[in-house]
């Protein structure tokens, strides 16, 4: 089956920093690939997404492109906030199953004022 | 309400206790899901439905028992739990008509069993 591959954290960096976490993935077909966001005490929210290869997703200065010959979709942030503070986890969906996102395990990312 | 809604937002229980854990989406979606969030443990998938019917178990034990009688509304229903399943537990929602397949998350429930 489909898995996702992303870098232990935490991931402590100083506000202004430069952000990448890493996100590799294993799948048949064409996934469409996701970055999701869990601040503390709440639930998943999607950040961003891509449906197909050299997509690129972004929102509020977070990007991640869809790279096929790769299998990444590592996430990037120019310029780290506090309040960017969070879990992140990277997914794809199931080969065939529209029903079903495969989650990795998460990166927590702290951010020092 | 918009969204995705769980109650309650706490739960503390004992191990020979029965309660049931409410998820509501406001969203017009067709599929349904039910995760546990434990710590340092990856998301686990616990119930999809898909237009009102199961279509996935993944080994759940059998204390744990989902409910879906309409597409807006899930329940978990909890019996003779154990320590070890203190955890986050997460509804989603999606439409899966649509390509993407992006989830819909609830705030969750936080569930200790003493």
């Amino acid at each position: 089956g489909n898995s996702v591959t992303q870098m232990e954290g935490p991931v402590t960096l100083s506000e202004e920093a430069f952000l990448t976490i890493n996100c590799t993935y294993t799948a048949t077909g064409y996934p469409s690939l996701f970055w999701y966001v869990q601040y503390p005490g709440e639930g998943l929210q999607l950040l961003l997404k891509a449906t197909k290869a050299d997509d690129k997703g972004s929102n509020k200065g977070f990007e991640a492109t869809y790279r096929k010959e790769t299998t990444s979709f590592h996430l990037e942030k120019g310029s780290v906030q506090v309040s960017d503070s969070a879990v992140y986890f990277c997914a794809l969906s199931e080969t065939n199953r529209d029903d079903k996102i495969i989650f990795g395990k998460g990166t927590r990312l702290h951010i020092l004022p | 309400e918009t969204g995705v809604t769980q109650t309650p937002r706490h739960l503390v229980m004992g191990m020979t206790n029965k309660k049931s854990l409410k998820c509501e989406q406001h969203l017009g979606h067709n599929a349904m899901y039910w995760y546990k969030q434990s710590a340092k443990k990856p998301l686990e998938l616990m119930f999809v439905y898909n237009f009102k019917e199961q279509t996935e178990n993944n080994s759940v034990p059998s204390r744990f028992s989902p409910e879906c009688p309409n597409s807006s509304h899930l329940f978990l229903h909890l019996h003779t739990l154990q320590p070890e399943d203190s955890a986050l537990y997460l509804c989603a929602s999606s439409q899966v008509d649509l390509g993407g397949n992006e989830q819909f998350f609830g705030p969750g429930t936080r569930l200790t069993v003493l």
